[in-house]
């Protein structure tokens, strides 16, 4: 079955820290992977996507990934958080047709 | 430019009322997806129109659910006899066809709660 799982519903860092979220998929073909960013209110933003190719992908914010295919992990990562990026994140796959499935997210907090 | 755009932000209604929630996509994209963002189950894929191709309807949940799109643009997503599990958010996307992959837009959504 395809799936995207999400493992920390809530993580809280200060500001300054760095972070990582991890993502976790199972899909059946070569996948395309995203994140995603929800601020409160806010529509999704597209933060980054891998396709294929180097496998650390760099997106907007600040925000890397790296695709690790023996884990089938995308993990999200930002040296320094700022308290801009609380928010919630999603993980999603998605392959030919472009229908995405989504993680259940992680909300970050970040402290001052 | 202008992007997605939903309406309404906001819609209450009783059960066994029938709903319907519109999305304009962005000017010239030929993809339109429709997810819900409801609590203990995440963002779910609901349907997915591709120009003039059969819609992929693979997502949604009940007879209840439908959805059309006139004209290859604005897209309507109707719920009859609406249910107390209908309440979620309702997400709009749209992409620019091409090779490849390209993004998905999102639109702001609409908030649909059923009393």
């Amino acid at each position: 079955a395809q799936s995207v799982t999400q493992p920390d519903i809530h993580i809280t860092v200060s500001e300054g820290a760095s972070l990582e979220l991890r993502c976790n998929y199972s899909y059946g073909a070569t996948p395309y992977l995203f994140w995603y960013v929800q601020s409160p209110g806010q529509g999704l933003q597209l933060l980054l996507k891998y396709f294929s190719g180097d496998t650390l992908v760099q997106g907007i914010k600040g925000f890397e990934a790296e695709f690790k295919r023996s884990q089938s992990s995308f993990n999200l990562r930002k040296p320094s958080v700022h308290w801009s990026d609380a928010a919630e994140y999603f993980c999603a796959v998605g392959g030919a047709t472009n229908k995405l499935i989504f993680g259940t997210g992680t909300l970050l907090a970040v402290q001052p | 430019g202008a992007g997605v755009s939903q309406s309404p932000s906001n819609k209450v209604t009783e059960k066994g009322k029938d709903v319907e929630l519109r999305c304009d996509p962005i000017s010239g994209h030929t993809a339109l997806y429709w997810y819900r963002q409801s609590l203990g189950q995440g963002l779910e894929f609901l349907i997915y129109f591709q120009g003039n191709s059969a819609p992929d309807k693979s997502g949604l949940p009940s007879d209840r659910f439908s959805a059309e799109r006139t004209g290859g643009s604005v897209s309507t997503l109707t719920i009859q006899r609406t249910q107390q599990e209908d309440s979620a958010v309702y997400l709009c996307a749209s992409r620019e066809d091409g090779l490849g992959y390209n993004e998905q837009f999102f639109g702001p959504g609409t908030r649909l709660t059923v009393l």
